[in-house]
């Protein structure tokens, strides 16, 4: 199976940082990766799929990047609303496996 | 408006089984390709089962493989998930969502969750 996995697992950032996740494919799934926010209480919700493509109704301070095995997410001004758990998924193999996640926390 | 609703969660006992359902609505449901995703307390997102459109690709996690089996009715614009062989590690909310073009899955249902214990 398709290993992800997602650094930091925690991140602490303030109102307005760039912040950038990675995600490190244990091997190569060319762009077939999408990207989660899930807060708590909620179901995930898509942002980012194809690496790069923005889901509809997502804001663009929300962009994605990479291929390969190495991806970022990153959030250009973090905003109040943007502080929750993100997920990266491939979805190259048919066992589509997510990373462990990655908290956003206020600073 | 697009909407997935599951139900059928409860509490269960080791070797226990249970039948997840979920109704969709809003779109075009033969149309699309499902998941079910499951997340135990506190933890992260775990991939479980994925159905084609119409149901002739059916694949699973290996930690499920052999207890749980997916599948849906187009007619009825539902899916299933038949729970065997319940586990205390398969407590968790099970959510089923809805497979993009690509692969992604853009809709998600509110999740229902699956507690195993004795």
């Amino acid at each position: 199976d398709i290993q992800m996995t997602q650094s930091p697992s925690t991140l602490s950032a303030s109102v307005g940082d760039r912040v950038t996740i990675t995600c490190r494919a244990s091997q190569s799934i060319s762009t077939w990766l999408a990207w989660y926010q899930q807060k708590p209480g909620e179901a995930p919700k898509l942002l980012i799929y194809k690496a790069s493509s923005l889901e509809s109704g997502v804001p663009s301070r929300f962009s994605g990047s990479g291929s390969g095995t190495e991806f970022t997410l990153t959030i250009r001004s973090l905003q109040p609303d943007d502080f929750a758990t993100y997920y990266c998924q491939q979805y190259h193999s048919y066992i589509r496996t997510f990373g462990q996640g990655t908290k956003v926390e206020i600073k | 408006e697009v909407q997935l609703v599951e139900s059928g969660g409860g509490l269960v006992q080791p070797g226990g089984s249970l039948r997840l359902s979920c109704a969709a609505s809003g779109f075009s449901f033969s149309n699309y390709h499902m998941n079910w995703v499951r997340q135990a307390p506190g933890k992260g997102l775990e991939w479980i089962s994925y159905i084609g459109s119409v149901s002739s690709t059916i694949y699973y996690a290996d930690s499920v493989k052999g207890r749980f089996t997916i599948s849906r009715d187009n007619a009825r614009d539902s899916l299933y998930l038949q729970l065997n062989s319940l586990r205390a590690e398969d407590t968790a909310v099970y959510y089923c969502a809805r497979a993009t073009w690509d692969g992604a899955s853009d809709f998600w249902g509110q999740g229902t969750l699956v507690t195993v214990s004795s």
